[in-house]
Order: structure tokens, then sequence, then C-alpha cells
């Protein structure tokens, strides 16, 4: 009974440079999500999944960032030419729509520093 | 342009004695209303939900309440435990299963 799971935990990088995260959700959800959570914030949409197929993109999404979920499975977002401000806290969920109710399951995050 | 507010950043509580922690909406049009526990370095927890045709859902200590006229929500744990501390964000549930998120409210319960 494993939950989702984030790899890695913690990315420091340069600016300028690209980085790439991961995230396994838990096995029989067909849905992923990721979402940004900065200091004081609470955690923001970014992208949704269902199965491969990716439905919805916030605004906050630039076209530096990419999302796949090739086969429906993992997930993995992209941000290329890192810049400051992307420093954050990327948290990954999953879920299986259980009733009318969505329940998000998340992982514990990958912490992104740019220096 | 926040659609869901939690407009006290922190509250500090007696162990045995009640939380009550608040949320304000601007949005009427969801469906349901979820509250989420956050410890550092962990990610959010599903806590309890409610949805917008009730008024009331309990779940052992934890107990929110919905004022859809005042468009208000609020998460009461009786009674409060130190492993109660924690952030705990609301959230608006949309159709699609995308949460907004409130800035969180970080709970300290003290002995």
């Amino acid at each position: 009974d494993t939950g989702v799971s984030q790899d890695p935990r913690h990315k420091i990088t340069k600016r300028g440079q690209n980085v790439t995260f991961r995230c396994d959700p838990i096995s029989e959800h067909n849905r992923l999500y990721w979402y940004r959570q900065t200091l004081g914030q609470g955690p923001e949409f970014l992208t949704y999944f269902q199965n491969e197929a990716q439905l919805e993109k916030s605004r906050l999404l630039s076209d530096r960032f990419s999302a796949e979920r090739p086969k429906g499975s993992f997930s993995t977002l992209e941000i290329q030419r890192t810049e400051q401000g992307d420093s954050a806290m990327y948290l990954c969920a999953s879920s299986s729509r259980s009733g009318a109710t969505e329940k998000l399951f998340f992982g514990s995050g990958t912490q992104l520093s740019v220096l | 342009d926040q659609q869901v507010k939690q407009n006290s950043p922190s509250l500090s509580v007696q162990e045995g004695r009640i939380s009550i922690l608040n949320c304000d909406y601007t949005n009427s049009m969801f469906d349901y209303f979820l509250w989420y526990k956050k410890y550092p370095a962990e990610g959010p927890t599903f806590l309890i939900s409610i949805s917008s045709i009730k008024d009331k859902n309990e779940d052992g200590r934890f107990t929110v309440f919905l004022n859809k006229s005042a468009k208000h929500l609020s998460l009461h744990i009786v009674p409060s435990q130190p492993g109660d501390s924690a952030v705990y964000f609301c959230a608006e549930s949309s159709t699609l299963g995308r949460l907004y998120f409130g800035r969180g409210t970080q709970l300290t319960v003290w002995p």
C-alpha cells in the first residue's frame, strides 16, 4: 500500500539550467495533478492528467514548463531555463473519483531551489 | 483573486480545548469543500470534506460547518491534541477535481 512517490525530494540548480521531476501515483489512480507551493501560500494548481491525456493547464504553467504522463502511469514535470522565481515546492497528487467527491492524495513534494 | 481566504495565519490553543479554523470563499459554484492538514516536509493529507448541500459533517474529533449565506466554512477540533499541530488548508473542489486552496493556518496546540 504505497502512496504517491516523488523524486527527488530536493533539487538545487543554477539559474538557466533544466530540471526534471518524477511522480509515481498510487497505482490504481487514473487522475494525476501537479501543484506548486511557495512560502506562505497554499498549493496552486499547475496541470491535470486523466490517464495519459493532459486535460487542463493553469496559466501559471509557462512555456518553459512541460508535463507528461506517457502510458498513463508515472508523470514527469520539466522546467527549462530555470529562473529564481521557480523556487518552490512542487507537489504531485493522484486520485480516482469515489462517489461525488474528489479526494487527492499528495506526495511529499520536490523542493526546488534556483540559485 | 484568491477564491478561498484563510485570514488567520496562525492559531494557538491549549491541549484539550477547542480549535476553530475559519475559511471564507467567494465562488458559490463549487460542490465540495475540503480541509487538508500539512506537516513540515510532507505533502498535504486529506482530513474531512463537506458537500455544498449540507451544513455539517463530523468525523471523530473533527467537525466542519458550512454557512452558505455567509460563504463561510469552519473546522472544529475537539479536544485538541499536540499532534494536531500543523498547517491546515481549506479548499474548494471543482467538478474536475481541481482544488483551490487557501493560504493555510498554522495551528499550534500546547500542553
